[in-house]
């Protein structure tokens, strides 16, 4: 069973709309969180780490559920240059050995205008 | 400032020959990471370096070595080359191993292996 996993779409929607994007992980170690954002044959870069209180950046919404494993990306008003594959990541330390970063495989947005 | 460089951009490779990743950063970060990225399978840890001298295995180490000489640098390499190494591969840096460290990224290398 793997780590992390998402929903890989496509998700297809027109300028203005809210989508929202979910990712369950497996590990109830898993002590941290985050939403990457890769464009087409680029690298992953970092959208927004994920708070357990929750965390809002602009546009964007992450929210974290440890009782149910599970976490959200909210992108409200979405632009055309939203459009990218949106990675869910958790670090898991094991015993002693140090975090790791675990990847989801993604969940591809189109953005239409 | 360069960030984390990667070469080659891209390379063709015969099968059994032996080649070399390199991976270059000016952060100054202590923690560095090599990943490969195929197609419906996302990213995956091959081998990862907490600071300069020492390496670990990741998830899929098997068929790749890494040295961490000095902090900068951390190339990958691949004894003898087979196809399904075939991939994007992917260096990354943090500042450390933490919990929220937020890891950076190179442009990557994409690897045909034939």
């Amino acid at each position: 069973r793997k780590e992390v996993e998402q929903d890989p779409g496509p998700f297809n929607v027109p300028e203005g709309a809210t989508v929202a994007f979910n990712c369950t992980y497996s590990n109830s170690a898993s002590q941290s969180f985050f939403w990457y954002r890769q464009d087409c044959r680029k690298e992953p870069k970092l959208l927004m780490s994920v708070y357990s209180s929750g965390n809002e950046d602009g546009r964007f919404t992450a929210q974290l559920n440890r009782a149910s494993q599970y976490i959200s990306l909210l992108i409200r008003d979405s632009k055309l240059s939203d459009s990218a594959t949106y990675l869910c990541v958790v670090n898991l330390w094991r015993g002693s050995t140090l975090g790791r970063l675990y990847f989801g495989r993604g969940t591809q947005l189109t953005v239409w205008p | 400032i360069a960030g984390i460089t990667q070469a080659p951009t891209s390379q063709i490779l015969a099968a059994g020959r032996r080649m070399t990743l390199r991976c270059t950063q000016d952060m100054r970060h202590n923690a560095m990471y090599w990943y490969r990225q195929d197609l419906g399978l996302g990213l995956r840890l091959i081998h990862y370096s907490n600071t300069a001298g020492t390496t670990g295995k990741g998830e899929v180490p098997d068929g790749y070595s890494v040295s961490r000489a000095n902090t900068d640098d951390f190339p990958l390499t691949l004894a003898s080359a087979v196809p399904s190494q075939t991939s994007v591969y992917f260096c990354a840096s943090s500042d450390s191993a933490g919990m929220w460290d937020t890891q950076y990224f190179g442009p990557g290398t994409r690897l045909t292996v034939l």
